[in-house]
């Protein structure tokens, strides 16, 4: 069974562009998160899908980030325009419930550099 | 609030031998969970292990164990038999019952030398 799986990997843009991250969950999960690690902070949450809707959006940090997630299957994470403070490790992460004793299972992440 | 503290930056251990990655937890709510991850230079976030509030005896997956005191609020892993493959960054984790949005500690950079 895949996991989960982002692309792209690595991204360098400049500032002031846009960059879009695709996060298609494990099959079945229902729950999509995406969390993110800027240079020497810890990893924070930004958001929740519960397949299609936004449960949880208390994360994002402003309006330059916009998430969807059309049909409740993959996800993307459009970042327009880039900031240098945008700069880290977005993670995409997906359960099948929410709850006590649910896992999260997470990706490899997209690294996104701006420049 | 929930906050996660993992006071050891960095540790070094042996190869073969046990470690003790420290991890402190502060919520207010009765039913959460603790994770841990590991995260090797490939960047995956890879799951490691669960303990539920009201699991009455400790997790145990593999080599991996986790000490969970829940008066002293602490969640330790344990990794018996170290091996170089060990050598990653690990975050403990910390999420409310009702919801699965987790609280990640800095991490610990661990590498086991041979």
């Amino acid at each position: 069974e895949a996991g989960v799986t982002q692309f792209p990997s690595h991204s360098v843009i400049e500032k002031g562009q846009t960059v879009t991250l695709r996060c298609d969950p494990i099959s079945g999960h229902d729950n999509l998160y995406w969390y993110r690690r800027v240079m020497g902070k810890e990893i924070k949450f930004l958001l929740h899908f519960v397949k299609e809707s936004k449960q949880d959006e208390s994360g994002m940090p402003n309006n330059r980030f916009l998430a969807e997630r059309t049909g409740g299957t993959y996800s993307t994470l459009k970042v327009q325009p880039a900031e240098l403070e945008d700069s880290g490790v977005y993670f995409c992460a997906s359960s099948q419930a929410v709850g006590y004793g649910n896992t999260i299972y997470f990706g490899e992440g997209s690294w996104l550099t701006v420049v | 609030a929930q906050k996660i503290t993992q006071t050891q930056p960095g540790m070094f251990v042996q190869e073969k031998e046990a470690v003790t990655l420290d991890c402190t937890y502060d919520t207010s709510d009765p039913s959460y969970g603790l994770f841990w991850y590991k995260q090797p230079s490939s960047g995956e976030m890879i799951f490691l292990i669960y303990q539920g509030s009201y699991d009455q005896q400790n997790a145990t997956e593999g080599r991996y164990s986790l000490n969970f005191q829940k008066a002293r609020k602490s969640a330790n892993l344990v990794i018996s038999a170290s091996q170089l493959g060990d050598s990653a960054m690990y975050f403990c984790a910390i999420k409310r019952g009702a919801t699965n949005k987790l609280i990640f500690g800095t991490g610990t950079l661990l590498a086991v030398q041979p």
